[in-house]
């Protein structure tokens, strides 16, 4: 089982739809998560931190369920500016710490 | 601030030639990886530093070679180029907020290599 697996998509969405985007992981000592946002082979750009109590950033509401080991990104009202991929990305917890990246998840949204 | 830099951002090398990677961050991180990113795939670990003079293998070590002798810079070298080396590198740092936790990664701009 991958560390952290995301759906690749691409979701395609009109303008104004609300889309939802899951992340797993498999580490269960994992502490931090994450979701950043990457357009077109530029370097990823942190969209948000995920935090245990779930968190808004405008439009963007993220929420973590530790039972079940996955992290959400939802999205409501979708800009023509949103097409990116987002990555999910998992602090491994224990004493490596690394970042572990998703292989993100391909949004297009459409007039 | 300049953050995380990359150098240099684009090179074309032939078969078998080496090279360095240098990334720079000025933000005292303890924590500093190299990924690797092909088309329609997504970022692949290559190697990692915990603090300065310690390196980790990650997902794809294989033909690369790191350094970390000063906090500040992550070196990462290719001995002998390989045209399945042609990808976009991306250099990040984090720092430790507690034994459990890591912040989010930030990021360089990117170095396009392709070796021909």
């Amino acid at each position: 089982r991958k560390e952290v697996e995301q759906d690749p998509g691409p979701f395609n969405v009109p303008e104004g739809a609300t889309v939802a985007f899951n992340c797993t992981y498999s580490n269960s000592a994992s502490q931090s998560f994450f979701w950043y946002r990457q357009d077109c082979r530029k370097e990823p750009k942190l969209l948000m931190s995920v935090y245990s109590s779930g968190n808004e950033d405008g439009r963007f509401t993220a929420q973590l369920n530790r039972a079940s080991q996955y992290i959400s990104l939802l999205i409501r009202d979708s800009k023509l500016s949103d097409s990116a991929t987002y990555l999910c990305v998992v602090n491994g917890g224990g004493g490596g710490n690394k970042l572990t990246f998703g292989t993100g998840t391909q949004l297009k949204v459409e007039l | 601030n300049a953050g995380v830099t990359q150098t240099p951002k684009f090179r074309v090398l032939k078969t078998g030639q080496s090279m360095t990677l240098l990334c720079a961050q000025d933000m005292n991180h303890e924590y500093m990886y190299w990924y690797r990113q092909d088309p329609g795939m997504g970022l692949r670990l290559i190697h990692y530093s915990v603090g300065e003079g310690t390196t980790a293998k990650g997902e794809v070590p294989d033909g690369y070679n790191v350094s970390r002798l000063k906090k500040q810079n992550f070196l990462l070298g290719l001995e002998s180029a390989a045209p399945s080396q042609t990808s976009v590198y991306f250099c990040a740092s984090s720092y430790l907020i507690n034994m459990l936790q890591a912040s989010e990664a930030f990021f360089g701009q990117g170095t396009r290599l392709t070796v021909v």
